[in-house]
């Protein structure tokens, strides 16, 4: 298994709360993703890096914003959190970020604005 | 902007049966990538196919990508309740050129 992780697992936070999400990895890939699942919605890309420093948005950006200071941590942080931001977040990785490229996902993070 | 639909949403059927799952699409993709998702866990590669026709075999599973590789293919012969799961095609799209993925196939084996 790719070394992947990601905290917290679970959270439940209010409406307006600043929210961050880290992903850690082990694998020293390029490439860093963060995505969000929702029933009828499949996964979407939020934002992605290309490297430390480079990073560049996705389909659904808005109320999100990332940093990537180090290659094995990227971090999603929603500014104020708002209950259609409740979802599931993933992060992924791949080496060359190529097409055909594997994407490694990490375990999830629950998160629910009340 | 690509969309890539999936078929069926859901799917039950008893151990040893046979399925077909669909990822359909009005554009051309240069390559689709299928993965399976088990509960409270992140999507696995499956596999990627390339080449317009081409078949790869896993085990069981058998994915097509369709001639105009527009469309692709996975089916599982004598199901196991092991492949329960939720089966999502991706493929490269969108404006940066990034992985896109189908809605997904919600796979259900019950023994």
């Amino acid at each position: 298994d790719a070394g992947i992780t990601q905290s917290p697992r679970h959270k439940v936070t209010e409406t307006g709360t600043p929210v961050t999400l880290r992903c850690h990895q082990t694998e020293n890939h390029r490439y860093m993703y963060w995505y969000r699942q929702d029933p009828g919605h499949g996964l979407r890309l939020i934002h992605y890096s290309y490297g430390v420093k480079d990073t560049d948005k996705g389909e659904v950006s808005d109320g999100y914003s990332v940093s990537r200071s180090k290659t094995e941590d990227f971090l999603l942080t929603l500014e104020s959190a708002t209950s259609s931001q409740t979802s599931v977040y993933f992060c992924a990785i791949s080496a060359a970020g190529g097409p055909s490229d594997t994407q490694y996902f990490g375990p999830g993070t629950r998160l629910t604005v009340l | 902007t690509q969309l890539l639909e999936q078929s069926p949403q859901f799917l039950s059927i008893q151990e040893g049966e046979n399925l077909t799952v669909y990822c359909n699409s009005s554009s051309v993709f240069s390559s689709l990538q299928w993965y399976r998702q088990e509960p409270g866990e992140g999507p696995v590669l499956l596999v990627t196919v390339v080449t317009g026709g081409e078949v790869k075999k896993l085990k069981r599973l058998t994915f097509q990508f369709g001639d105009a590789r527009k469309d692709s293919s996975l089916h599982i012969t004598a199901a196991q309740p092991g492949d329960t799961g939720l089966y999502l095609c991706a493929g490269v799209g969108g404006s940066q050129g990034n992985l896109i993925f189908g809605k997904g196939t919600k796979l259900s084996v019950k023994p």
